[in-house]
């Protein structure tokens, strides 16, 4: 089985801090992502990489950004944690396929919270 | 670019009632992936659909592409208290595009 492991659960932060969440994923993904969840909007995405020092902007990258220094881990970054960035961050991961079409393997999440 | 609209937002059932949710696009799709995540878990791949008209089963859950591969739907017979969660379907253009999901409760 697929194990995407999101390094915290939980994490609180106060506004204008650095704050970096740390994604790992055990099967060799070429692929991985990073999601922002809040209610009623579904799942949003920020970045994704499809090669490791490789980074795509996702639909909402304003405040962020990734990095992907080795194959098995995607980092997020917010460079200066803002109130409005209280969220659940979830990472995801997926091996290449035709069209990038395949499924996408999920982490815990991290329930982000910026006072 | 690419969006989908997914209803209702909400749901909620007696047990043993039955249970769809819908997702439409103004654009043919390539395919479409369903997902459900349960109260304070993850999103989990269910199932994804390619051919136009395509029906595939997973026990109580029905998947259908439309003829136009245009919407699709996820129809849960005789609903259980395990069935409860978000469901979602997502669509692939350049990258995953998620329904903002259907909320499921079912009452014992």
């Amino acid at each position: 089985d697929v194990k995407v492991t999101q390094s915290s659960r939980y994490l609180v932060k106060r506004t204008g801090e650095k704050v970096f969440l740390e994604c790992v994923q055990d099967m060799d993904h070429e692929n991985m992502f990073w999601y922002r969840q809040d209610p009623g909007l579904g799942l949003r995405l920020i970045y994704f990489s499809y090669d490791v020092k490789m980074k795509e902007k996702g639909d909402i990258p304003e405040g962020y950004s990734v990095s992907r220094e080795k194959k098995e881990r995607f980092s997020l970054i917010l460079e200066s944690a803002s109130t409005n960035q209280t969220s659940m961050y979830l990472c995801a991961s997926s091996s290449p396929g035709q069209g990038n079409n395949q499924p996408q393997h999920f982490g815990d999440g991290t329930r982000l919270s910026i006072l | 670019g690419q969006q989908v609209m997914q209803i209702p937002q909400y749901q909620h059932v007696q047990e043993g009632e039955d249970f769809t949710t819908y997702c439409n696009s103004s654009t043919t799709l390539s395919n479409i992936q369903w997902y459900k995540q349960r109260p304070g878990g993850h999103p989990v791949f269910l199932i994804q659909l390619v051919k136009s008209g395509e029906v595939k089963k997973q026990k109580r859950l029905t998947f259908q592409f439309g003829e136009a591969k245009k919407n699709s739907s996820l129809h849960i017979t005789a609903t259980q208290t395990t069935d409860v969660g978000t469901y979602f379907c997502a669509i692939y253009g350049n990258k995953l595009v998620f329904g903002a999901g259907t909320i499921l409760r079912v009452k014992s």
